[in-house]
């Protein structure tokens, strides 16, 4: 049973940069899988932020892409997210969650979420 | 973006009824359609995948149909543990898009 697991501050000031990382237990990141993140808040739902191959490969939301970085870490099974420039607007539940192979941009297993405020 | 519009925003109804939730693409998507269940503090569940693949360990009253712009979940008999949000999201052309998701309450 594939398990993951966020973790990152809760709490960010305007203009700082936000880190998250999500710990994967129960399979190998270097799977046939693409390893994505998704962010919910009340004013705009769920948003899909962009993923990343075990090659390095990533696919980034164009609206956040010039703010976004998703990188892997093999050697800790884990991969990470770093959104630039934070604003209130990116206050919101980040989930990390792993793509099924049996079909693209299929979300097959979610980590729990984390709540991240931006706020000073 | 692809924009995905799902109706009703909430529906209310009873144990044992069938529900019918609909969800529209605003463009042609094949059958590269999701569906996910939410309740109040946990991340989605994954229900049906490709429009109409019903998802390892779901119940069988969960089905899903359509292909192109117009798609439906429906719930043959509803249960008490189904009451919950639903959404659905385009797995067709990145950025992958979710509807803003209908609320299934009781009755």
């Amino acid at each position: 049973q594939v398990q993951l697991q966020e973790s990152g501050p809760g709490l960010v000031k305007p203009s700082e940069t936000l880190s998250l990382t999500c710990a994967v237990s129960g399979g190998s990141i270097s799977s046939s899988n693409w390893w994505s993140w998704v962010r919910q808040s009340p004013g705009k739902g769920l948003e899909w932020i962009g993923e990343i191959f075990h090659s390095g490969s990533t696919n980034y939301n164009p609206s956040l892409k010039s703010r976004v970085t998703i990188s892997l870490d093999k050697s800790k099974n884990q991969f990470s997210l770093k959104l630039s420039s934070v604003t209130a607007a990116d206050t919101a539940v980040y989930y990390c969650a792993r793509v099924s192979i049996l079909a693209a941009g299929t979300i097959d297993y979610w980590g729990q979420g984390t709540l991240v405020t931006v706020s000073s | 973006d692809i924009q995905m519009t799902q109706s009703p925003s909430s529906v209310s109804a009873s144990v044992g009824d069938r529900v019918t939730i609909t969800c529209r693409a605003s463009q042609g998507i094949s059958r590269w359609l999701v569906w996910y269940q939410q309740k109040p503090g946990k991340a989605p569940k994954l229900l049906i995948y490709t429009a109409s693949s019903l998802q390892s360990g779901v119940p069988s009253r969960f089905s899903g149909s359509g292909s192109g712009t117009d798609f439906t979940l429906t719930i043959s008999s509803l249960q008490p543990e189904d009451f919950a949000t639903y959404y659905c999201q385009q797995a067709k052309i990145f950025p992958y898009t979710f509807g803003q998701g209908t609320k299934l309450e009781i009755k």
